[in-house]
This record gives structure tokens, C-alpha cells and sequence, in this order.
């Protein structure tokens, strides 16, 4: 079956724009995490999504990023006025519930280079 | 506070040599671990956690709670090991503390 899919797997923008990624999870995945990787620092969690639940928003590092998760599927991560900083793969997983020891499938990632 | 301590970020073996991989955590509670790795070009994927004391690919972690560690071994390292390995733990509230990662080269 498909897994979690990703996009765009490039972004390119220019300081100060704003982006959107997009994370479309597996089918009946009730959870769905994003996290930053950048070079030397390992995977930063972001944002956690299960179910209908208030999503805890605890990693994610200013108020320029947001993320919402549309009819308990799609997931879309918004960078406002982005930064050089901001630059990263930025990837999404998703697993069949909330406990923690269930697995997470990982997307491919979004490469986010800001100039 | 980082909970999830990778010590070395590249690791060389050669073919036949066991190999570990370190992993340190800082968690007052009872912690769930895991190791994820990354193929060159693919997903980043589960490769085992503590809770089912499973062996994967011929790799084994044991959690220690006196040293707070969860290393990564295998007695034999084979070619298609090499990949990027994170540690991983997961605190009560399903947030997700990765390490820094390992990258291992395993030499012909």
C-alpha cells in the first residue's frame, strides 16, 4: 500500500516569503508527527496530531511555523516569514495510534532551502 | 535538556567486526526505546525497540536503566549495514526525542 507521501520534495524560496508543506499520512493513521532535520542536529520534533485531540505544539521553535491537520488526514506545516535558520528536511511519519511504541512510517521529507 | 545522546557521529568497521553504537538517554521515568535507520536514498525506518526484545537484521539493544543506555550490537557487521542509525525514546506524552545520529560505514 502507499505510504506517507510528502510535498513539494524541494522548496526554494527567499527570506521573508512564507511556505506550506504538505503530509498526506497512511490511510487510517490516527497519528501524525513532524520534525526538522538539520545537518548535525539529529530529528527536532515539531508537532504531534492524534485523533481529534488538541495537538501538542510543544517543538514547535517560534510562532512563524504552524501546522493543522484537515478531517484527520492531510497534514499541512506552514512556515511563516521564513529565515535562513529555517532551512532543513523537514519530515512527517505517521502510525496507527497513540501509543508510543507503535510505529512511526516516515514520509521522504521536504527539503526547505530559504536564500 | 537533551535526552538522547549519540556520542559518535561516524562509526567505521570492517566486514566481520562487531560493531555498538551508543546511545545515552536522560529520562526520569520509564522511558520507551527505539532505533530507526537510514538506507542511503530511502525512508528513515524502524529497526527495532526494547519492548519486544526483538532482533533485527542480526541487531540486539539492551536497556539499561543503571547506566541509562540502550547501545545498538551486532557481532557481525555486514555491508548493508551501513546507513545513519538514531536513537530514539519516547516520554509518556508520545512526544519523540531523536538523537543526533551514528553514521556507520562498514568497509569491505
Amino acid at each position: 500500500g502507499a505510504g506517507v507521501s510528502q510535498s513539494p520534495s524541494n522548496k526554494v524560496t527567499e527570506k521573508g516569503k512564507d511556505v506550506e508543506l504538505r503530509c498526506d499520512p497512511i490511510s487510517g493513521h490516527t497519528a501524525l508527527y513532524w520534525y526538522r532535520q538539520s545537518l548535525g542536529q539529529g530529528l527536532e520534533f515539531l508537532i504531534y496530531f492524534q485523533g481529534n485531540s488538541a495537538p501538542d505544539k510543544s517543538g514547535l521553535p517560534s510562532d512563524r511555523f504552524s501546522a493543522e491537520r484537515t478531517g484527520g488526514s492531510v497534514s499541512t506545516l506552514t512556515i511563516q516569514r521564513t529565515q535562513q535558520e529555517d532551512s532543513a528536511v523537514y519530515l512527517c511519519a505517521s502510525s496507527s495510534g497513540g501509543r508510543a511504541h507503535n510505529e512511526q512510517f516516515f514520509g521522504p521529507g521536504t527539503r526547505l532551502t530559504v536564500l | 535538556a537533551q535526552r538522547v545522546t549519540q556520542p559518535e557521529k561516524l562509526l567505521s568497521v570492517f566486514k566481520g567486526a562487531p560493531v555498538e553504537l551508543k546511545c545515552n538517554y536522560s529520562y526520569s521515568g520509564s522511558p520507551e526505546l527505539f532505533w530507526y535507520v537510514q538506507y542511503s536514498r530511502q525512508r528513515l525506518q524502524l529497526l527495532l525497540r526494547h519492548i519486544s526484545r526483538e532482533s533485527i537484521k542480526g541487531f540486539t539493544a539492551d536497556l539499561n536503566k543503571g547506566e541509562t543506555s540502550f547501545h545498538l550490537k551486532k557481532p557481525f557487521a555486514q555491508e548493508e549495514d551501513s546507513a545513519m542509525y538514531y536513537c530514539a525514546l519516547s516520554d509518556t506524552g508520545n512526544q519523540f526525542y531523536f538523537g543526533t545520529g551514528t553514521s556507520l560505514t562498514v568497509i569491505p
